[in-house]
């Protein structure tokens, strides 16, 4: 399978633990996405980043969360002393260059669904 | 202002009918479009591009209308399966973030 590859796809913590989701991008691809989906809502962006750098993370909470994409293995969003909110779908996407190229997309992988209770 | 809005719907329609999605983004220099659908409690998958001079793609038809900052999705001959959520794409010209809309239910109902 050469897609998005995350895992686990379904994790469950209890508040105040730590939850780890793992995400290797497409072969070739050196841009990655996580996205956070909460129930009935939309997609919203998180982070953007490229190998060893973070290159957009406007849209992570500013506690508890954090996320790197180390020159060696997958891209980790790491989350720590979880609470009920943070229960929802989180989505990576990785794409080959950046979206500045026409045409350009991003492809993601399954989701990883954390249920904090 | 949200960067990307789209009608959430929810749209049902009965097999064999034609149904458009709008959707409007706030950024005026927005480089690429997009459309994606997302099936319950799956990911999103690429639909299709949209291209500044409209394109089809079987049953799909996508237009981009700079002025007006909007891009449509029409499909024709609705099917069973074409039930999902759609939603569009947004980039900016920065290229950094693929904005979402927070897409449109559709329901086709036999």
């Amino acid at each position: 399978n050469a897609g998005v590859m995350q895992n686990p796809r379904h994790l469950v913590r209890r508040r105040g633990q730590e939850a780890r989701l793992r995400c290797s991008p497409m072969k070739g691809h050196s841009h990655v996405y996580w996205y956070r989906q909460l129930p009935e809502e939309g997609l919203k962006f998180m982070v953007y980043l490229q190998k060893e750098n973070i290159i957009d993370e406007s849209g992570m909470p500013k506690e508890r969360f954090s996320a790197e994409f180390p020159k060696e293995g997958p891209s980790i969003l790491r989350i720590q002393q979880v609470v009920r909110g943070d229960s929802a779908a989180y989505f990576c996407a990785s794409s080959s260059r950046t979206g500045l190229y026409t045409g350009n997309t991003i492809y993601f992988g399954e989701g990883s669904w954390l249920t904090v209770v | 202002r949200k960067e990307v809005e789209q009608d959430p719907g929810p749209f049902n329609v009965p097999e064999g009918a034609t149904v458009a999605f709008n959707c409007t983004y706030s950024n005026s220099a927005s480089q690429s479009f997009f459309w994606y659908r997302q099936d319950c409690r799956k990911e999103p998958k690429l639909l299709m591009s949209v291209y500044s001079s409209g394109n089809e793609d079987g049953r799909f038809t996508a237009q981009l209308n700079r002025a007006s900052q909007y891009i449509s999705l029409l499909i024709r001959d609705s099917k069973l399966s074409d039930s999902a959520t759609y939603l569009c794409v947004v980039i900016p010209n920065t290229g950094n973030q693929f904005y979402f809309g927070t897409g449109t239910s559709l329901t086709v109902i036999p």
